[in-house]
Order: C-alpha cells, then structure tokens, then sequence
C-alpha cells in the first residue's frame, strides 16, 4: 500500500519568513495530493491541493510543488504569520483512501 | 470551508458500553470516510462510503464497529463495546470522488475511561 512520510516533525520559523514541508511517498499511482492544518484540539482544516497532471500550484501564500519521478511534494508558506503556527498534514490518495504523513508541528515566531 | 457536521463534539464512555457518532455530509458527497486519530496524531482508516455502499473497511471495523450511510439520514459510526485503546479523535470526511477535495468535520473526541 501507499507510504506518506512528513520529513519534518517540527519547523521553528521568524514572522515573514518562508516555511518548507516536505513529504515523499511510495506508490506512483497516488494522483491527489491534500495538505491539511490541524490547530490544537481541532478538526482537519483543507488548505491547499494538487493533482498529479501539475506540478506546481499556488493559493496566495501558499506553494504546493510535485515531483512525480522522485516522489516528491512540498508546501512552500510564505511571509508567514503568527496564526500559520498548527499541525501541518501531507497527504497522498489512491481510490478512495486517503494516506496521511505524521504531521509537522509549525512554529511561527513573533 | 468545510460542511461536514459531526455530533456530538465530545462523547464520554465506560469500558464495554456502546459509544455512536454522526456524521452529516456536504450535500451533494457521495463519498464518506471515517479516520480515527491517536494522541500521537497518527491517522488510522477505518471505513469509506459510496452512497450507502461499504467500499473498503479494516478488520477492527468489521469485528468491533458498526458504520452506516443511510440515505437521507447522516451517516453513524458505533463502538459495540468501547475499549480504552478507542479513546481518539474521530474524524468524518466526505468528497465528490476519492481523487477530490476531501473536507473533515470537526471530529468526535471520545474518551473511555
């Protein structure tokens, strides 16, 4: 079956800097690829998304870029603000499974 | 934003009762997926629905929950005999297909004590 690893488990960053998640996975026939916020104590909140017919794609601050021969996405935030500081999840899915990485803990700092 | 409604938020239960969970979908989703996450935030799949079809379940659902997506009622997730190990998070999504956008609802967070 299909493998998400989160490469980061926990990211530090300065208010205005960017942020970079990385995330590999194992089978090629995964072709949709979430990335989820999860705040304390809350549910998944959808950000940003990209299929595997692209290989990059940008939602204002956000930067979601896929290298299919290796494997290979990322989630670029840039300017980053205080209220970006969550759990971000990758995630790759296959015929109506959804595979989720580990999670990395974002930290933004004033 | 997402529309997917879970009740109750949070739901409290002894060893061995029953413990149920609900789940409305966006309209308009035909696919319904129940996740449960661990304290380590680890996602574990449990169940997906096509309409009031079961596509894929693991063995714990199949031995150990009762789940389903009835039409025009919201779909419902049920520990026959809660254990202590089933105190998580537990996440409802829902999508046109499983190669769309999936929203989560805010999630049940059960507790067995």
């Amino acid at each position: 079956g299909e493998k998400v690893e989160q490469h980061e488990s926990t990211l530090s960053v300065r208010e205005g800097d960017s942020a970079v998640i990385n995330c590999t996975y194992t089978d090629t026939a995964s072709s949709y690829f979430p990335w989820y916020k999860q705040e304390a104590g809350k549910g998944l909140h959808f950000v940003i998304d990209i299929r595997s017919n692209v290989d990059r794609k940008q939602s204002q601050r956000l930067i979601v870029l896929l290298d299919k021969k290796a494997k290979r996405f990322s989630l670029h935030i840039t300017a980053t603000q205080p209220e970006d500081s969550a759990i971000y999840f990758c995630a790759a899915s296959k015929g109506n499974r959804i595979f989720f990485g580990d999670g990395t803990q974002l930290v933004v700092k004033p | 934003n997402s529309k997917v409604i879970q009740t109750p938020r949070y739901l409290v239960k002894g060893q061995g009762q029953k413990a149920k969970m609900r789940c409305i979908p966006e309209k308009g989703h035909p696919v319904v997926f129940w996740y449960q996450q661990n304290k380590n935030n680890e996602f574990k799949f449990l169940i997906n629905f096509q309409n009031q079809e079961v596509l894929q379940q693991i063995d714990m659902t199949e031995k150990r929950f009762s789940a389903e997506c009835p039409s025009n009622s919201p779909c419902s997730l049920e520990i026959q005999s809660s254990e202590a190990g089933d105190s998580a998070l537990y996440l409802c999504a829902s999508s046109t297909t499983g190669d769309t956008e999936v929203f989560f609802g805010k999630g049940t967070r059960l507790t067995v004590v």
